[in-house]
């Protein structure tokens, strides 16, 4: 069976500090990958999709950025947090082909201070 | 305008009650609707699809009325572990899927 992986699953770090989010897939192959972030109160707003190994696709200029180094392994990063990058963030997956049904990582609580 | 949109709510029935809430949604070449659940802080978890005029599982029935642009979600008989966020997601026709806010339900003893 499928499986996602997500960590950690809270961090906080200062204003300035660098970031990195690691998501692994398992159990299926060249999976489509999803970052989503979620404020209090809002709804899920999508980051970065990739469809393949490198292959990134941002949705809304930010101060993050993603990589595909494996065919299951997502990373979000960030050379220097901003306050308004405080969220939870969420990496999912979905078969190849389209995004019918998505199925997610446990979530990150990210508090940036 | 936002491109799927819910009634935030909270919902608070007693157990046993019927609710039911509804989300809209802008892109009229929507194919695909789905309902999700999120509890606290947890990751959002696929409750049901929504296809043509809509489908039922067990205590839940969603509903699509393609010509309004609106999806419905109703929970009979609740339990209080029906607690929950209710996310109405819309398929945008390529790779990503657009989230509502989520809708509040909470069902008391």
């Amino acid at each position: 069976s499928q499986t996602i992986h997500q960590w950690p699953a809270t961090l906080v770090q200062p204003v300035g500090s660098p970031l990195s989010l690691e998501c692994t897939v398992e159990g299926t192959s060249n999976p489509n990958l999803y970052w989503y972030r979620q404020a209090a109160g809002r709804g899920l707003q999508l980051l970065f999709y990739s469809v393949g190994i490198g292959q990134i696709s941002s949705e809304v200029p930010q101060n993050l950025s993603a990589s595909r180094p494996q065919d299951r392994q997502f990373i979000l990063s960030s050379k220097k947090l901003l306050l308004s990058d405080s969220g939870f963030y969420l990496c999912a997956w979905s078969g190849p082909g389209g995004s019918e049904k998505l199925f997610f990582g446990s979530g990150t609580q990210l508090s940036v201070l | 305008r936002k491109e799927v949109e819910q009634d935030p709510g909270p919902f608070n029935v007693p157990e046993g009650a019927t609710v039911a809430f509804n989300c809209t949604y802008s892109n009229s070449a929507s194919q695909s609707f789905f309902w999700y659940r999120q509890d606290c802080r947890k990751e959002p978890k696929l409750l049901m699809s929504v296809y043509s005029s809509g489908n039922e599982d067990g205590r839940f029935t969603a509903q699509l009325n393609r010509a309004s642009q609106y999806i419905s979600l109703l929970i009979r008989d609740s339990k209080l572990s029906d607690s929950a966020t209710y996310l109405c997601v819309v398929n945008r026709n390529d790779y990503k899927l657009s989230f509502g806010a989520g809708t509040t339900v909470t069902v008391r003893a």
